[in-house]
């Protein structure tokens, strides 16, 4: 069974640091994965998705990276703003390909 | 397009009472997710379809749940009886094929149920 990981739960930063968010996964037959961004109350909106050919996406000030081998993706994100202060969170597909097993998320806060 | 459109955004029930809630996906495609998310379980996939057809219940935790697509632009899912354990929002999500596998989800604002 599939199981997906996000580390740090929580994370608090200053504006205009830089800063980088992990997800890490039991099984590494992906074919792809993505990373989302939930604000508040609200659903889930996403960000990037990483084709399992691929090693790296890029949109704005967000990067993604993905190691199938070793079972990890990270998320950075260039010079925080606090509107990007939200719950990101990570997902997989699994069960043939079109189910999706989300992380546990990693809320971040970014401050003035 | 509008995105996913769900309805209600809250619904607030007594224990025993039935709850219907619905999602309208984005035009064109031929996905359609139900998920709910709680604090302990984090967000979790109920049921899927293919072109109005349920393909994965797997999730649907207990027979007091059931989905329903009758068109591509229209689904429900109910809870009958509804119970406290319950409460959490309910997200719907629809994508589009790309072979054989689905492109992107895109999910809608979700319904937040409180079951009392």
């Amino acid at each position: 069974k599939q199981e997906v990981t996000q580390i740090p739960a929580a994370l608090s930063v200053p504006e205009g640091e830089n800063l980088v968010l992990n997800c890490s996964f039991t099984d590494s037959a992906i074919y792809n994965l993505q990373w989302f961004r939930q604000d508040p109350g609200k659903g889930l909106t996403s960000l990037l998705l990483i084709q399992s050919s691929q090693r790296e996406q890029t949109s704005g000030r967000l990067n993604a990276s993905l190691d199938k081998s070793s079972g990890r993706s990270t998320l950075y994100i260039a010079a925080s703003q606090p509107g990007d202060s939200a719950t990101y969170l990570c997902a997989v597909p699994t069960g043939g390909g079109n189910k999706l097993t989300f992380g546990t998320g990693t809320q971040l806060k970014v401050e003035l | 397009d509008a995105g996913v459109i769900q309805s209600p955004r809250h619904e607030v029930t007594e224990m025993g009472q039935e709850v219907t809630l619905r999602c309208k996906p984005i035009s064109g495609h031929d996905y359609l997710f139900w998920y709910r998310q709680t604090m302990m379980r984090g967000l979790e996939l109920l049921i899927y379809f293919n072109n109005n057809v349920p393909i994965d219940d797997s999730g649907m935790p207990e027979d007091r749940f059931s989905a329903k697509m009758p068109n591509a632009s229209f689904s429900t899912l109910k809870i009958q009886p509804s119970e406290p354990r319950d409460s959490a929002v309910y997200f719907c999500a629809s994508s589009s094929s790309r072979g054989r596998h689905t492109d992107t989800q895109y999910f809608g604002p979700g319904t937040r149920l409180t079951v009392l």
